[in-house]
């Protein structure tokens, strides 16, 4: 089974800063087929469902704001997203879907 | 627009079952892997359960802890996903999301069902 480590487990941040969490997989989510990379970021506020922000480790989903950027591929990924807004406080997930599906413990993102 | 309302859910004891259900509509069910996936209160999610289309045949695939007890079941000509819980542990307490592939894996998501087990 695919182990996915993120860290950190929450972060305190003021509006206008970045931020970055991580997602380290325990086997490569690089498909030799199409070169890409079963990964997800999610984020889920408060009394409301998950909501995809970005797939195959770099893709923003349709709607999300540009200050949410995904990189990394293989084992290693980070979720950045820059110049903070209080709209994004909330609990952010990724998800491997290389083999079955395993999400990270999460990353709780406070406003400091 | 995409929705996914999941029902059925509610209080059962150890070892009762529950069928929750999940309706779907805005895209073309038929086309889309569908998912389960829980939420422990405060804890993060967990994948539970996929079942995918009529050409890969309806495969099912359950994550360890749900394996033999839980089966995902799907009637395209209604839209409608199922999850039948045989067994039912006190761990099983969750919200438990009803999400789709629609255009990649996960990218739809219900409001969620709450199930409760509890004597």
């Amino acid at each position: 089974d695919i182990v996915m480590t993120q860290s950190p487990f929450s972060l305190a941040v003021s509006e206008g800063e970045m931020v970055t969490i991580n997602c380290k997989s325990s086997q490569s989510l690089l498909s030799s087929g199409n070169q890409k990379n079963y990964l997800a970021w999610y984020q889920q506020k408060p009394g409301q469902s998950p909501k995809l922000l970005i797939y195959y480790a770099s893709t923003r989903q349709s709607g999300v704001p540009d200050r949410f950027i995904g990189s990394g591929s293989g084992t290693d990924f980070t979720l950045t997203i820059s110049d903070v807004q209080a709209e994004d406080l909330a609990d952010y997930y990724c998800l491997q879907h290389y083999s079955y599906h395993t999400f990270g413990a999460g990353t709780k993102l406070e406003l400091k | 627009a995409v929705q996914l309302v999941e029902s059925g859910g509610g209080l059962v004891q150890p070892k009762e079952s529950l069928k929750i259900s999940c309706a779907a509509s805005g895209f073309t069910f038929s086309n889309a892997a569908m998912y389960w996936v829980r939420q422990a209160p405060g804890k993060g999610l967990e994948w539970v359960a996929r079942i995918r289309t009529k050409p890969n045949n309806y495969a099912t695939y359950y994550a360890d802890s749900v394996k033999g007890r839980f089966t995902i079941s799907r009637d395209d000509s209604k839209s409608m996903v199922y999850l039948q819980m045989d067994n039912l542990k006190t761990e099983d307490t969750a919200m438990y999301y009803c999400t789709a592939a629609v255009r990649i894996p996960m990218d739809a998501w219900g409001q969620g069902a709450s199930v409760t087990v509890s004597s």
